[in-house]
C-alpha cells in the first residue's frame, strides 16, 4: 500500500528563520510528487510537481526537492505569510487509473 | 477566470436526510475528483470521475454517491446511510487522470455539520 509520512507534524519559526519539511513516500511507480498550500478554511493551493530523483523546483521562498525515497520542501527566510499547512501527495498506478495519496501535512507558524 | 467553484461554503443536515453538495469547473478538465478532510487525517478520496457519464469508487464511497452528466460538473450526494458525514469535502479537477502526472486543483470546499 502506498504511504506518505510528513515530518515534523508542525513547526513553529521566527520570520527569516529558514527551515525544511520532510515528505517521505513508499509507492511503487511514482508518476508524480505534488507539494500544495493550505489554508485554513480553504482548499489547497497547488505549488509544485517533481518527477524524477534529483529534480528541484523553486517559487519565492520555496523551494521543492525530491529523492528516491523522500522530498523537502525548503523554506527560505520565512514570511508570516507563510503560515500554512503543506501538503504532500504522490501519484502512482492503482491498477489501470492512477491515485494520489496525500500525506497528513505539516503545520507552519511563522511568528514576526 | 478560471477555476473550480464549491457550493455552499456551509451545510447543515438533519437525521434521515439526503444532501448534494455542488462542484463545477470552467478550465475544461476532463478529470474530477471528491476527497474528505478530517483533523488529523490526509485528504481520502470518495469518488472520481475521468470522463463523462463515467466515475469510479474511491477509498471511502459508502454512503456516497455521484452522477457525471456534464463535463464542468460533477456533484456529491451524501445520503442517509454516511453516519459520520461531519467534515470538510473538497472537489479537484484536472487536466487528464492518466499517468501524465498532472496535478489536481482544488475548490475552496464545503463544510458539512449534523444538526
Amino acid at each position: 500500500e502506498d504511504q506518505v509520512t510528513q515530518s515534523p507534524e508542525a513547526l513553529r519559526l521566527q520570520e527569516g528563520e529558514s527551515s525544511s519539511l520532510n515528505c517521505s513516500y513508499t509507492v511503487s511507480g511514482l508518476r508524480g510528487l505534488f507539494w500544495y498550500r493550505q489554508d485554513p478554511g480553504k482548499g489547497p493551493e497547488f505549488l509544485f510537481t517533481l518527477y524524477s530523483a534529483g529534480e528541484e523546483k523553486e517559487k519565492e521562498r520555496l523551494k521543492a526537492t525530491l529523492t528516491k525515497k523522500e522530498s523537502f520542501l525548503h523554506i527560505t527566510a520565512p514570511k508570516p505569510e507563510d503560515s500554512a499547512t503543506y501538503l504532500c501527495a504522490v501519484q502512482a498506478p492503482v491498477g489501470s487509473n492512477y491515485k494520489l495519496t496525500f500525506g497528513k501535512g505539516t503545520l507552519l507558524t511563522v511568528n514576526p | 477566470d478560471g477555476g473550480i467553484t464549491q457550493s455552499p461554503k456551509y451545510l447543515f443536515r438533519k437525521e434521515g436526510q439526503n444532501v448534494t453538495l455542488s462542484c463545477e469547473q470552467n478550465l475544461n478538465h476532463d478529470a474530477m475528483y471528491w476527497y474528505r478532510q478530517d483533523p488529523g487525517q490526509g485528504l481520502r478520496l470518495i469518488y472520481y470521475s475521468q470522463i463523462v457519464n463515467d466515475f469510479q469508487k474511491g477509498d471511502i464511497a459508502e454512503g456516497y454517491s455521484v452522477s457525471r452528466e456534464k463535463k464542468e460538473s460533477f456533484p456529491l450526494t451524501v445520503t442517509s446511510a454516511q453516519k459520520n458525514p461531519t467534515a470538510f469535502y473538497l472537489c479537484a479537477s484536472a487536466l487528464n487522470g492518466g499517468p501524465s502526472g498532472q496535478p489536481q486543483h482544488f475548490g475552496d470546499g464545503t463544510r458539512l455539520s449534523i444538526l
